[in-house]
């Protein structure tokens, strides 16, 4: 079956560095990928929706600058957390659509922790 | 966007089925019903989806109604396996032509030994 694969799982950062997470589509091409960020106790919310080769498309009240996202390939996306601060502290999950495919397959996630 | 409705919490014993329910009263004909678990820390999992038939597979049914206004996930055989956040939705088409998936607050399904 389709397979994302989420690196890191984990990653502490201090506050003013910037973080990088790769999402990448292991068995499959995925023209569309989306990111998700999860603070503890709430449901998933979606940040933004990236297709290959074009720009993202952002969540009405996220920064496109403070949260950089990257789709150079159809098999990996990126999402870097810029000048990243505590209250950017959160589980961010990505997602990946194969192309023609209706099905949506999940990265195991990744905990930012800044301290 | 359609909006799904479930009910906060369920517990189940271990064993039996566990039925979740989930309301979209809004749903637009050509929307498919998704339902997704998560289990704690962990990316969500795809379990089962459909439109207007029902549906089976090696881990669930989904029964949707007639009118496609309300759906049910069925677990035949609960285990201490199955406790996770069951999340119900409809997948939306969003201004730009790209379709996500939006998560509400799910079902927090909690098996009884």
């Amino acid at each position: 079956g389709a397979v994302v694969s989420q690196h890191p799982s984990w990653v502490i950062c201090k506050s003013g560095t910037s973080v990088k997470i790769e999402c990448r589509s292991l068995d499959f091409q995925a023209t569309t990928m989306f990111w998700y960020r999860q603070f503890p106790k709430q449901s998933l919310m979606l940040m933004a929706t990236s297709n290959e080769g074009s720009k993202a498309t952002y969540e009405q009240g996220v920064e496109k600058d403070k949260f950089l996202i990257n789709h150079a390939s159809l098999t990996l996306s990126t999402l870097t957390v810029t000048s990243a601060h505590p209250e950017d502290s959160s589980f961010y999950i990505c997602s990946a659509r194969a192309t023609n495919n209706y099905g949506y397959t999940f990265g195991s996630g990744t905990r930012l922790t800044v301290v | 966007d359609a909006k799904t409705t479930q009910p906060t919490s369920m517990d189940c014993a271990e064993g039996r089925a566990a039925n979740l329910p989930c309301n979209h009263s809004t749903i637009s004909g050509n929307e498919y019903v998704y339902w997704y678990r998560q289990i704690h820390s962990q990316g969500p999992q795809y379990i089962i989806h459909g439109l207007k038939n029902n549906e089976t597979n090696e881990m669930a049914s989904l029964i949707i109604t007639e009118d496609r206004k309300s759906s049910t996930l069925i677990l035949p055989h609960a285990t201490l396996r199955d406790t996770a956040v069951y999340y119900c939705i409809v997948r939306v088409a969003s201004n730009f032509g790209n379709e996500k998936l939006t998560f509400g607050t799910g079902t927090r399904l909690t098996i009884i030994p």
